[in-house]
């Protein structure tokens, strides 16, 4: 079964920083954009970052944008998001998940499958 | 940017019970819309890609439908495996949840 387990959460104080692993299993990454998406206590599924399949095209949402840094190693099979200035409000789980297409953004955008996730806690 | 709605924000419910929930986009995405369960502490899961198409292995009381704006799921006859929250999305958008729960 096609698989994605993330690593690397934790506790971190109010501007420190944090990275985040995703390692896939039973599928190759080089074939496949891959996003992580995150989720808030109590709040709703937020899409974070994208990587193109050769890593050559990224994408940020406005809240990360310039703190965050996604990137890939294809030859390991892995994903990761290294997250810079954390603020209480970047404190959720987050999640690895496959996109359909090798691009970051097409038309049949669907994110399967998803990993079970990391927590990230952002505290003082 | 695009955004998406979803009716209602939480839905009590009976095993057995038709559900239907509301996803609407602020303009038309013709039928590029995908459906997910999601569980506390469990992986979401895609139901639904392209408005109406299941994926493999999904049963068949999920149906989805629609184009355009406004786009339905429906669990024909919900079963205790189903109480979960679902969302719509689109490109990088989801939609805020709707939460199944026991009435």
């Amino acid at each position: 079964e096609v698989q994605l387990v993330e690593s690397g959460g934790g506790l971190v104080q109010p501007g420190g920083s944090l990275r985040l692993s995703c390692e896939a299993s039973r599928f190759t990454v080089s074939s496949y954009a891959m996003h992580w998406v995150r989720q808030a206590p109590g709040k709703g599924l937020e899409h974070v970052s994208a990587i193109s399949s050769d890593g050559g095209d990224t994408y940020y949402a406005t809240s990360v944008k310039g703190r965050f840094t996604i990137s890939r190693d294809n030859s390991k099979n892995m994903l990761y998001l290294q997250m810079g200035s954390l603020r209480a409000e970047d404190m959720a789980i987050y999640y690895c998940a496959r996109g359909y297409c090798g691009s970051t953004s097409c038309a049949n955008q669907i994110f399967d499958p998803w990993g079970q996730g990391t927590l990230v806690t952002v505290s003082s | 940017d695009i955004q998406m709605t979803q009716s209602p924000s939480t839905l009590s419910a009976s095993v057995g019970d038709r559900v239907t929930i509301t996803c609407r986009a602020s303009q038309s995405i013709s039928d590029w819309l995908a459906w997910y369960q999601h569980k506390p502490g469990k992986a979401p899961k895609l139901l639904i890609y392209k408005a109406s198409n299941l994926v493999s292995g999904v049963p068949s009381r999920f149906s989805g439908s629609g184009s355009g704006t406004e786009f339905t799921l429906t669990i024909s006859s919900l079963q205790p495996d189903d109480f979960a929250s679902y969302y719509c999305q689109e490109g990088f958008t989801f939609g805020p949840g709707t939460k199944v729960d026991i009435k």
